[in-house]
């Protein structure tokens, strides 16, 4: 499986975009970069994917490099609600064509007031 | 509307002891997981089904069993607890065709002693 590097922790203005960076460096081909985050005490969230090109939704925006080693998620109006555990995750394969998500130790966003 | 519900929400038990934990989902969904959740590990996943009758080890198997005997229901099975099982579990569900968004629970508090 591809692995993720993401910065521990990291801050952020309220109303300000928040650019949260992650390294793939050893990504396949066909491997999809996900992001989830976690809200203190609760489950994760999906929040979007992506392969190649540049995805945005209401959540969020997700920039992938040409070479696909980096990508950077941008939460364009951070407020103090988007405080939260942002994981980063390269889609692993198992045998017989299955599939699931490998959540490393993410970055831990602070939203300031 | 469509959800993902765990049970019970905390749990307190004792070495050796089984415990269950119920993971219930109304969407339908065919794919399945439980997470494990520690300071210092992120999730990682333990056991995953991707339709009735069907289970998978995940990373952290060890001690843990599943059994799904229909689409709604996942439950995770401590068969002798220890206290290294101390943790949060989470369940969360896909649909088939789109493993990506997984969907998941509130998590549930076990405490071994």
């Amino acid at each position: 499986d591809a692995k993720t590097t993401q910065p521990p922790s990291m801050d952020c203005a309220e109303g300000r975009a928040a650019n949260l960076p992650c390294n793939h460096s050893t990504i396949s081909g066909n491997e999809y970069v996900y992001w989830y985050r976690q809200i203190h005490s609760q489950g994760p969230q999906y929040i979007i994917h992506g392969l190649k090109n540049n995805e945005t939704n209401e959540m969020a925006s997700l920039i992938i490099t040409e070479d696909r080693k980096s990508s950077t998620l941008i939460l364009p109006h951070a407020t103090l609600r988007d405080t939260a555990v942002y994981y980063c995750i390269v889609r692993g394969r198992f045998q017989g064509g299955s599939e699931k998500l490998v959540f490393g130790k993410g970055t831990k966003l602070t939203v300031n007031p | 509307d469509a959800e993902i519900t765990q049970s019970p929400r905390h749990k307190i038990t004792e070495t050796g002891r089984q415990v269950t934990l119920a993971c219930h989902q109304t969407w339908n969904h065919n794919n399945m997981f439980w997470y494990r959740q520690d300071l210092g590990h992120g999730l990682r996943l333990i056991h995953y089904s991707y339709g009735v009758q069907d289970t998978n080890k995940g990373e952290v198997s060890d001690g843990y069993s599943v059994s799904r005997s229909n689409t709604e229901d996942l439950p995770l099975t401590l068969e002798s607890a220890a206290s290294s099982q101390t943790s949060v579990y989470f369940c969360a569900s896909s649909d088939a065709s789109r493993t990506d968004t997984q969907y998941f629970g509130p998590g549930t508090r076990l405490t071994v002693l």
